[in-house]
């Protein structure tokens, strides 16, 4: 059971666009920057969005977040194939003064 | 570049205890903060421990408070996590990562550990 909720999966077609969902609570994304990491099956993580809205250099510029409130984003414009991966979000949360995840969307490209 | 190799994954009977240890290169490891981080077969990430860059600092998840403590050797460039009291639902794969601008900046390989009788 993942503190943040994000769907469990997502779908899109090359060229489009996708979001990915990441909700929380006040303790967590409401009072604390959002982070996004991108897995492909088999092989570490890595990271993709910082401070809620900052990629990491080597990061296409087709990848950006956003929070409002309890709640963030992920965004993908211009889906390609080689997007098809898993997508957590994570931030610190102060009432349990650790980090949480979400359980993980995997998004497939059609 | 910056490498993160873990070690020390293995087959543990509940109870037991492992030692995993996480060495790093291509960067000052004395000025960085580092986690583990672990994920489940078949599951999703989940945070373990972290320690401030001269170890004044640590943090931990709730399930392993007690009985897992994190550590580093500044001079040996390495990071460790000594788990002990073991559970079946420890097994997964452990990865150490660097914190930087993302917490979770740079990530190793990952180490297998599973606890079964």
């Amino acid at each position: 059971h993942s503190v943040l909720t994000q769907p469990p999966s997502a779908s899109g077609t090359p060229g489009q666009r996708v979001t990915i969902s990441c909700s929380g609570s006040s303790s967590d994304i409401g009072s604390s920057a959002v982070n996004w990491f991108q897995q492909f099956p088999g092989s570490a993580p890595k990271s993709l969005i910082y401070n809620t809205d900052e990629r990491p250099s080597g990061v296409p510029d087709r990848f950006s977040g956003s929070k409002s409130g309890t709640s963030a984003s992920l965004a993908i414009s211009a889906l390609q194939s080689e997007d098809e991966a898993d997508y957590y979000c994570a931030a610190w949360d102060d009432r349990l003064n650790g980090w949480v995840l979400g359980g993980g969307t995997r998004l497939t490209v059609l | 570049q910056v490498q993160l190799v873990e070690s020390g994954g293995n087959v543990v009977q509940p109870g037991g205890s492992l030692r995993l240890s996480c060495i790093v290169s291509g960067f000052d490891f004395s000025r960085f903060g580092m986690h583990w981080v672990r994920q489940a077969p078949g599951k999703g990430l989940d945070w373990v421990a972290f320690i401030r860059p001269d170890a004044s600092d640590r943090a931990y998840v709730g399930s392993v408070k007690g009985r897992f403590t994190i550590s580093r050797d500044n001079s040996k460039n390495t990071l460790y996590l000594q788990m002990d009291n073991l559970r079946p639902e420890d097994t997964a794969m452990y990865y150490c990562a660097k914190e930087s601008l993302s917490p979770w900046d740079h990530w190793g390989q990952g180490t297998s550990v599973t606890v079964s009788s």
